[in-house]
């Protein structure tokens, strides 16, 4: 039963705290994603990784930073470099470009910056 | 600056008629159109997707419309059921790029 699997989905963090979102997948796919939702904005893409020990800014990475030592896990931190924390953040994964692929999402995290 | 555009943020359609989602996109080295259904609190789902060599691509009641003249698609939803009640995210890729760019949005309400 292939996925992705974001947890927790809601979380809570004092001012000044930096926090880490989990994002692991299991379709092997190559290319993983992480996104923000805020009300009336759409997705924003804040990271994306084509590899393994690769990965580039998006279009919002301020204040945000990703590791992907494995090709499964693509955790994103966000530190108290980030203005507006709170906001609903979604992963995705999606095999490399060459061929016309969607991106599969994630459930999503909710984090609360309090 | 908004590369792919939803104008209508709303859109109220009575159970069993057609919804018509629409979507405008300005950068026409865009080559992969999609379409993503979104409850609340959930990620979005991937609903259909055309490349730009067609101009119409056909799943169930789901048909997404392509006019790359005028950098413009639809979604269109026949019969429309009180499940299609969400927003939905037009997107678009260019050429050989893993990164889709995404629209802000219309939230589809259907009426009993």
């Amino acid at each position: 039963d292939g996925g992705i699997t974001q947890s927790p989905k809601y979380l809570f963090r004092k001012e000044g705290q930096n926090v880490t979102l989990s994002c692991e997948q299991n379709l092997n796919h190559d290319a993983m994603y992480w996104y923000r939702q805020d009300p009336g904005q759409g997705l924003r893409l804040i990271y994306y990784s084509q590899i393994v020990n690769d990965f580039q800014k998006g279009d919002i990475a301020e204040g945000y930073s990703v590791s992907r030592e494995k090709k499964e896990s693509f955790p994103l931190t966000v530190t108290s470099a980030q203005k507006n924390p709170t906001a609903f953040y979604l992963c995705a994964s999606s095999i490399p470009a060459g061929a016309y692929n969607e991106q599969f999402f994630g459930p999503g995290t909710r984090l609360t910056v309090l | 600056d908004q590369q792919v555009k939803q104008n209508s943020p709303s859109l109220s359609v009575q159970e069993g008629r057609i919804s018509i989602l629409n979507c405008d996109y300005t950068n026409s080295m865009f080559d992969y159109f999609l379409w993503y259904k979104k409850y609340p609190a959930e990620g979005p789902t991937f609903l259909i997707s055309i490349s730009s060599i067609k101009d119409k691509n056909e799943d169930g009641r789901f048909t997404v419309f392509l006019n790359k003249s005028a950098k413009h698609l639809s979604l269109h939803i026949v019969p429309s059921q009180p499940g299609d009640s969400a927003v939905y995210f037009c997107a678009a890729s260019p050429p050989r790029d893993d990164k889709i760019i995404f629209g802000k949005g219309t939230r589809l309400h259907i009426l009993p």
